[in-house]
């Protein structure tokens, strides 16, 4: 199994471009999640999808969108990319169930210049 | 403890001293706790958890204590070595009913290095 995977590892845009960031996991866990990471921050959540076709909002939302229309794939899309927005963003993934670790991707370094 | 800023708490131990990790959390209502390791470069590892039932939890060299009295979770690291030189981010667990359901929230790591 690969786990979680993330694509690209690495993407410089410029203010106002839009972009996805891809995470695809193999493990058939229901529950995924996008958190950013600041330097000297922990991860904040972005949003969260608990299944196939179901989405919400985490604690930092504003200028992402995402959509869940298989278990496998939960993208993130940056609508028109702003410095602010310049981190190291996670994917994570876990199965269903109570009390669950997560499983987290490589990571994908963003940068907004 | 858990406040927001540009400077990571940092623990530097010798190699094979027993090194204690702290974190406060804020949410009483949270039942589910755990502590990840994050290499640079790399995403969070699991290290070890524990329910808001228990106040200790023994893994293979770690330790997890839970004080819910006072909202404290620590990781103790015995004979600490040069390879568990890393980040290490406590968790809490938020979700309703006691099912993750992905939401996780992160104090803001400690930076633990350790010198051979």
């Amino acid at each position: 199994n690969a786990g979680v995977t993330q694509t690209p590892k690495f993407q410089v845009l410029k203010t106002g471009q839009s972009m996805t960031l891809q995470c695809a996991q193999d493990m058939n866990h229901e529950y995924m999640s996008w958190y950013r990471q600041d330097p000297g921050m922990g991860l904040r959540l972005i949003h969260y999808s608990v299944g196939a076709g179901i989405t919400d909002q985490g604690e930092v939302p504003n200028g992402y969108n995402v959509s869940r229309s298989t278990t496998e794939d939960f993208p993130l899309r940056l609508l028109s990319a702003a410095p602010s927005q310049t981190s190291v963003y996670f994917c994570a993934s876990i199965p269903q169930g109570v009390n669950t670790e997560a499983f987290f991707g490589q990571g994908t370094r963003l940068t907004v210049v | 403890g858990e406040s927001v800023g540009l400077h990571l708490p940092t623990l530097s131990v010798q190699e094979g001293d027993n090194s204690i990790i702290n974190c406060a959390y804020s949410n009483s209502a949270s039942d589910y706790f755990i502590w990840y390791k994050q290499e640079s470069g790399k995403g969070p590892q699991f290290i070890i958890d524990i329910r808001s039932n228990m106040d200790k939890r023994q893994g293979q060299r770690v330790t997890v204590l839970l004080n819910k009295t006072v909202k404290h979770l620590s990781l103790q690291i015995a004979a600490t070595q040069p390879g568990d030189s890393a980040v290490y981010l406590c968790a809490e667990n938020r979700g309703a009913g006691g099912t993750s359901y992905g939401k996780l929230t992160f104090g803001q790591g400690t930076i633990l290095t350790v010198h051979p």
